[in-house]
C-alpha cells in the first residue's frame, strides 16, 4: 500500500512569517498534486508536479519535487491569515489512482 | 470547485435509514471519485467509476456501501442501515480522464444520530 506522509501535522503561525510544509513516501508517483481545503468545502487544486526536480512557483507559495519523484514540498513566504487551511497532498501512482496525504493544517494568525 | 455539485450539503440520519449522496461531475467528464473525509484527518479513496462501470472500489466497505454511475444522471453513493461511524464528510471528484486533474465539489456532510 503506497502512503503519503505530511508533516508538520498542524502548524500555527505570525502573519508574515515564513513556512515549508513537507510531503513524503517511499514511493515514486508519476505527478504530485497539492490541495487547499477551507472549513466546510472541498479540496481545490493549487499546482500539479510531474517532473523530478521541479519547481513551481505560484504567486508567495514554491512547491517542489524531489529528484526522485517521492517527496514534495510547499513552502510559503510572508504567510497571510488568507493562506489558513488544511494543505493536501495527493500521489498519482503507475496505476493511475491518487493517494491523499493526511495533511498539514495551517493557521495564520494575524 | 470547477462544477462538481454535490447534494445534498448536509444529510441527518438515523442509525438503521439509508443515506443516498448525489454527485454531478463537471459537464463532459465521464471520470468519477468518491472519497470519505474524517474530521482532522486527510481523504481516504472509496471508490473510482466510469459511466456505467465500477473501475476500482478497493477503498469502499464491502458491506452496506454501494456505488453508481448511470449513462444518464448523477453518481450516487448509497450507505445502506447507517451506523454512527458512517458519519463524515464525503467528497466527489470528476476528471475527463484517467490520471487528470481531479476537481472536487464541497462534499456531503453525513451526521447519523
Amino acid at each position: 500500500t503506497q502512503l503519503l506522509e505530511q508533516s508538520p501535522q498542524f502548524l500555527s503561525i505570525q502573519e508574515g512569517e515564513n513556512l515549508t510544509v513537507y510531503c513524503n513516501s517511499s514511493s515514486v508517483f508519476s505527478s504530485l498534486q497539492w490541495y487547499r481545503q477551507e472549513p466546510g468545502e472541498g479540496p481545490v487544486l493549487l499546482v500539479t508536479v510531474v517532473t523530478g526536480g521541479e519547481v513551481k512557483k505560484l504567486k508567495r507559495l514554491t512547491f517542489q519535487f524531489g529528484d526522485a519523484r517521492k517527496d514534495s514540498s510547499l513552502h510559503i513566504t510572508a504567510a497571510q491569515p488568507g493562506d489558513t487551511g488544511l494543505y493536501l497532498c495527493a500521489g498519482l501512482n503507475y496505476g493511475q489512482n491518487f493517494v491523499f496525504g493526511p495533511g498539514t493544517r495551517l493557521s495564520v494568525l494575524p | 470547485n470547477a462544477g462538481v455539485m454535490q447534494n445534498p450539503r448536509h444529510l441527518v440520519r438515523r442509525r438503521g435509514q439509508e443515506a443516498r449522496l448525489r454527485c454531478s461531475p463537471v459537464k463532459g467528464h465521464s471520470h468519477v471519485y468518491w472519497y470519505r473525509q474524517l474530521p482532522e484527518e486527510g481523504l481516504k479513496f472509496m471508490v473510482y467509476l466510469q459511466k456505467e462501470n465500477i473501475i476500482d472500489e478497493s477503498g469502499m466497505p464491502k458491506e452496506r456501501f454501494s456505488a453508481e454511475f448511470p449513462k444518464e444522471g448523477p453518481s450516487i453513493l448509497r450507505i445502506q442501515q447507517v451506523v454512527r461511524g458512517d458519519s463524515a464528510a464525503y467528497f466527489c471528484a470528476s476528471s475527463p480522464s484517467l490520471g487528470d486533474i481531479q476537481y472536487f465539489g464541497a462534499g456531503t456532510r453525513l451526521s447519523v444520530l
